[in-house]
């Protein structure tokens, strides 16, 4: 069975920098991408951008280019996004989500919910 | 970057009635290897979003064949038949035709 296991809820100050985890179980983290996504309360989604677990090699929708740092650690199957100089515009759930054999977005994680605040 | 534009439904929808949503792109989503890179997700209140279906048509593993996915090119619909309350929520659709895919707005189902 597919899984995606997020971090926990984040509180975090102002101009701050947060790190969130993605752990992937039940298909080989290394043959499909992760996917990133944030939905601001009440409101719609957001592609973020992708990694690819296996080089390293990311894509990232332009206005989160100085934002969002995508990484994956392979020996432990996770995959991680750094959000950087946090203001309130960054409260959100985040989201991963994986394209597997050729599915897009089929399986995501539960979100993890980041409130800036001081 | 593509837009993507929802339409919106007449709610309430009546328990067992039909519904139809419908999403516009603003460049064709026919990639060159002939498919049509158009999904559309149910995400409940809570919930993370649920694909229905990709490739404008496929339904995902698991969905209910009252939902198909329709269209071609830049106009797209989601038709669910036999409105049931587990259907409430918003639903989005996007497209993975080009980076940086980009989802519409959202359209509510609500239920009467």
């Amino acid at each position: 069975e597919v899984l995606l296991q997020q971090s926990g809820a984040e509180l975090v100050r102002p101009g701050s920098s947060v790190k969130i985890s993605c752990k992937a179980s039940g298909y080989t983290f290394t043959d499909y991408y992760m996917h990133w996504v944030k939905q601001r309360p009440e409101q719609g989604l957001v592609w973020i951008g992708r990694i690819n677990p296996a080089n390293g090699n990311t894509v990232y929708a332009e206005k989160f280019k100085s934002k969002a740092t995508l990484t994956a650690d392979k020996s432990s199957n996770t995959a991680y996004m750094q959000l950087s100089s946090l203001t309130s515009e960054d409260t959100a759930t985040y989201f991963c989500t994986s394209t597997i054999a050729a599915i897009p977005f089929a399986y995501w994680g539960q979100g993890t919910l980041v409130t800036v605040s001081s | 970057d593509i837009v993507m534009t929802q339409g919106a439904l007449p709610n309430p929808v009546p328990s067992g009635e039909s519904a139809s949503i419908t999403c516009r792109s603003s460049k064709s989503l026919v990639y060159k290897d002939g498919k049509t890179y158009l999904n559309w997700f149910l995400q409940r209140p809570g919930q993370s979003p649920q694909l229905l279906t990709y490739w404008t048509s496929t339904r995902a593993s698991g969905v209910s064949e009252r939902f198909s996915g329709s269209g071609s090119g830049t106009y797209f619909t989601l038709k669910i038949s036999r409105v049931r309350a587990e259907d409430a929520g918003v639903y989005y659709c996007q497209q993975v035709r080009e980076y940086p895919y980009t989802f519409g707005a959202g359209t509510k189902l609500e239920l009467k």
